[in-house]
């Protein structure tokens, strides 16, 4: 059973902090890594993919895998009460019958207080 | 309408009675899932689909039938809907060859 395991918060953050949201996977063979957003009521919005070891920076976001020690983080620069949201980790690994088949956490609520 | 649509976004109904939930895109992904979205839970695949008459189970898929007759649509019907059913319902696509999946805006249903 592959899991991805994120702590469910809510992790709550001043306004132009840095935002730290963790997830470890269990399944060593994992290749892609996402992280979704998802505001309440809406939909999952995918707003970093990473994919070898090391930091990947997009705007105000950074994500980091160390896949050694199985964890993907997601940093959010300067915190901005819009960045209030679910946060959703995903981790595809080998193709199951030839199809990538993502697991997701069950997300980590962030709260970025004025 | 650009993108992946669900419809409808707000359905109740009884239990017992079958209900349809409808995915449509205009990529023309070849991939397309459904997920079902609970407090406590998480997303949790349903069933999903690497091409058109092609489809698969997911971790969830007792109570559910799905089709894909054309690339962009794909339907999913609760045969005899039950209240454990009463959940937010997305429905996702991707590319081959991506790993990067898109959701739609979701269908919350509520059994009664």
């Amino acid at each position: 059973q592959k899991e991805v395991e994120q702590n469910s918060g809510p992790l709550s953050v001043p306004e132009g902090a840095i935002a730290s949201l963790n997830c470890t996977y269990s399944d060593r063979g994992s290749q892609s890594f996402f992280w979704y957003r998802q505001y309440s009521g809406k939909s999952p919005e995918l707003i970093m993919s990473i994919y070898s070891n090391g930091d990947k920076e997009d705007g105000r976001f950074t994500a980091q895998l160390n896949k050694a020690s199985q964890y993907v983080s997601l940093l959010i620069r300067d915190s901005q009460p819009s960045d209030s949201a679910t946060y959703l980790c995903a981790v595809t690994g080998l193709p199951s019958g030839g199809s990538y088949i993502p697991t997701f956490g069950r997300g980590t609520s962030l709260i970025v207080h004025p | 309408d650009a993108g992946i649509t669900q419809s409808p976004r707000y359905k109740i109904t009884e239990t017992g009675r079958q209900v349809t939930l409808m995915c449509h895109q205009t990529w023309s992904h070849s991939y397309m899932f459904w997920y079902r979205q609970d407090l406590g839970h998480g997303l949790r695949l349903i069933y999903y689909s690497a091409a058109a008459d092609i489809t698969d189970k997911g971790e969830v898929p007792d109570g559910y039938v799905v089709s894909r007759s054309k690339t962009e649509n794909f339907p999913l019907t609760l045969e005899s809907a039950t209240r454990s059913q009463t959940s937010v319902y997305f429905c996702a696509s991707r590319a081959g060859g991506s790993n990067e999946q898109f959701f739609g805006p979701g269908t919350r249903l509520t059994v009664l």
